[in-house]
């Protein structure tokens, strides 16, 4: 069965700081990748994905994402954090199973940033 | 285009009342999802539709029943609420299933 891990349910930078924020899938075929972002009180809004074309993948608001077959990771960086990527952060694979394809998500992280 | 909206907001039942919520899509998007959330849980499929006419169940179906009403609707009942079922709801839509979904603002539901 697919399954996401986001490491730390809590992160906290500074502002101007990098962001890292991790993400493990276990497959056993490249998944589709997605990583969402929620804003207090609001829907998820999709960040970026990949989908077996560039490893590196570019989103919106000055993140990115680096698909590593080998260590079934898609961690997201942002090389310097603003008071407004404060929100908190679902990474999620889509996997066909059964008869369907399936998305999966982490638990999510929770972004804090700091002054 | 409104994407995809849902009714109602917001909403308080008592303990064995029901009550149905709405989702619907702009898109033109052929899979719908029905997802809840927790504190700490991520996001969990209730129920989905790849296209319309089917249902298949997700991760927690239980307590739950839905409707693929047209290609643009997709309804969640909850039938005889229990405090468990106390959460955020969220609906979802994709063109292809592999694709990225999109999603509605939810729906905050609590029972008493």
């Amino acid at each position: 069965a697919q399954s996401v891990t986001q490491l730390g349910s809590h992160v906290s930078v500074s502002e101007g700081a990098l962001v890292l924020l991790r993400c493990n899938y276990s497959s056993s075929v490249p998944p589709y990748l997605f990583w969402y972002v929620q804003y207090p009180n609001q829907g998820l809004q999709l960040l970026l994905k990949y989908t077996s074309a560039a490893t590196l993948v570019k989103g919106i608001n000055g993140f990115e994402a680096e698909f590593k077959k080998s260590e079934t990771s898609f961690h997201l960086t942002k090389p310097s954090a603003h008071m407004s990527d404060a929100a908190e952060y679902f990474c999620a694979v889509s996997e066909y199973r059964g008869s369907n394809y399936k998305l999966t998500f982490g638990k999510g992280t929770l972004l804090t940033v700091n002054p | 285009n409104a994407g995809v909206t849902q009714t109602p907001k917001f909403q308080v039942l008592k303990t064995g009342q029901s009550m149905t919520l709405q989702c619907a899509q702009d898109m033109n998007h052929n899979s719908m999802y029905w997802y809840r959330q927790d504190p700490g849980m991520g996001l969990r499929l209730i129920y989905y539709s790849a296209s319309e006419g089917t249902t298949d169940k997700g991760e927690v179906p239980n307590g739950y029943n839905v409707s693929r009403l047209n290609k643009r609707e997709f309804s969640l009942r909850l039938e005889s609420a229990a405090p468990s079922q106390t959460s955020v709801y969220f609906c979802a839509s994709t063109l292809k299933a592999y694709n990225e979904q999109f999603f509605g603002p939810g729906t905050r539901l609590t029972v008493l």
